[in-house]
Formats: C-alpha cells, structure tokens, sequence
C-alpha cells in the first residue's frame, strides 16, 4: 500500500505570494490532517478534514485555508505569505478522525519565505 | 498556548541507559497517543491508550496513561542508538475526536 505522499517537497517563495500545498491520503483513508512544524512552535495543527468537511481548525489566520476533494485528497493555501510562515508542512492521513486512531504521516512540504 | 507539556526537552544518554519522557495535559484526555520522528523525517505513529490507568510495552518501550488521564510517560528500557529521535504525545483536548494537539517534544541523542 503506497504511504501518504506531499507535494512538491521543497518550495521556495517571497512575502506576499501565495502557495498551494498538495497531500494525497493513503487508499481508503478518509480523514487528512495538516499540521505546521517549527523549531519554536512545534508541531501545530492546522486543520482537519473528513469526508470533504472540514472537521476542526486550530489557531491560524484566515490566510491558511484547506480542501478535500472527493477522492480524498486534500490542499492548503496559504495567502500573502509572510516569513514567520516559513515552516515544514506535514499532512497525515488516517482511517477514522485524528482523535481516534493512528496517523500515518507523510514527507512533509518545506516551504521556505524569503 | 501550548496546553501539552512533555519534559524534558531534550535528553542524551549514553547506550544501554534508560530513559523516560512525561507528558501532563492541562485538561483531561479521551485518549493519547504517541509518535517518534526521527532527525530529517516524519512522525511515526507508536501506540494509542485509551484507559485510565493503562500500560502498555512494545519490546523496550513502556506507555502507561495516568489515573486522571491527564498525563501519560514513555519509558525506554536500555537505549539504542535506534531510539534516537524526538518523542512526542498528543492528544485531543476538545473531545470531538479531532484536533489532535502534540506535545513539545523530547528529543534523545543516544551514543556508544
């Protein structure tokens, strides 16, 4: 069974352009989780969604916005990208909600604001 | 703010040494789970519990989740240097079954 794959890997943008991130789920998974990793902050969550809802939102600006297509796979947007938003961006997919079960995280996208 | 502690940060022990890393929740979990990633990768899922009060091995590694189910610890049985990495929880604080929110992290260096 392929693993859950992001796209692209590495991403260079400047302040104030725009950005959109890809995350295909592992077959059958239904729910796809993103989350931002820096060393200050950690791993935050982004948002969730299940079945093409999104489920939950942590604590970003409306500049981060996300989707989730009918087969399940799912893009963010960042808009007007600032430095501070210069981070490594991981989905993980899994079968029930975040909450509930094992995540299977993928490679992750490095998005780097200059 | 952070509502998901884990300490310490960061630990380096020497191989064949134990080790162990705490997790305290500022409210009450339905579950916790916990992940490993190592330096340059991704998280890897290593075990859910979900009972009060449970424990739970895998080989070396011990899980146990607090009576209150506010705090969790991962215990390492003499390292490897295999072990190296960050370890981290998470947990739903809102009871949706979503939202997971990860702890800081501790990170374990391991040498011979």
């Amino acid at each position: 069974k392929a693993g859950v794959t992001q796209t692209p890997r590495y991403l260079i943008k400047t302040r104030g352009q725009q950005v959109t991130l890809s995350c295909s789920p592992i077959s059958g998974h239904r729910s796809v989780s993103w989350y931002q990793q820096t060393p200050g902050q950690g791993l935050q969550f982004l948002f969730e969604y299940f079945s093409e809802t999104q489920r939950n939102k942590g604590n970003f600006p409306g500049r981060f916005s996300g989707r989730q297509f009918s087969n399940s796979r799912s893009e963010m947007n960042v808009s007007t990208l600032e430095l501070g938003d210069s981070a490594l961006y991981l989905c993980a997919s899994s079968l029930v909600l975040a909450g509930g079960g094992e995540q299977f995280f993928g490679p992750g996208t490095r998005l780097t604001v200059l | 703010g952070q509502q998901v502690m884990q300490i310490p940060q960061y630990q380096h022990v020497q191989e064949g040494e134990d080790f162990t890393t705490y997790c305290n929740s500022s409210t009450t979990l339905s579950n916790i789970q916990w992940y490993k990633q190592r330096p340059g990768g991704h998280p890897v899922f290593l075990i859910q519990l979900v009972k009060s009060g449970e424990v739970k091995k895998q080989k070396r590694l011990t899980f146990q989740f607090g009576e209150a189910k506010k705090n969790s610890s991962l215990h390492i049985t003499a390292t490897q240097t295999t072990d190296v990495g960050t370890y981290f929880c998470a947990g739903d604080l809102t009871g949706t079954a979503s939202k997971l929110t990860f702890g800081t992290g501790t990170r374990l260096q391991v040498t011979l």
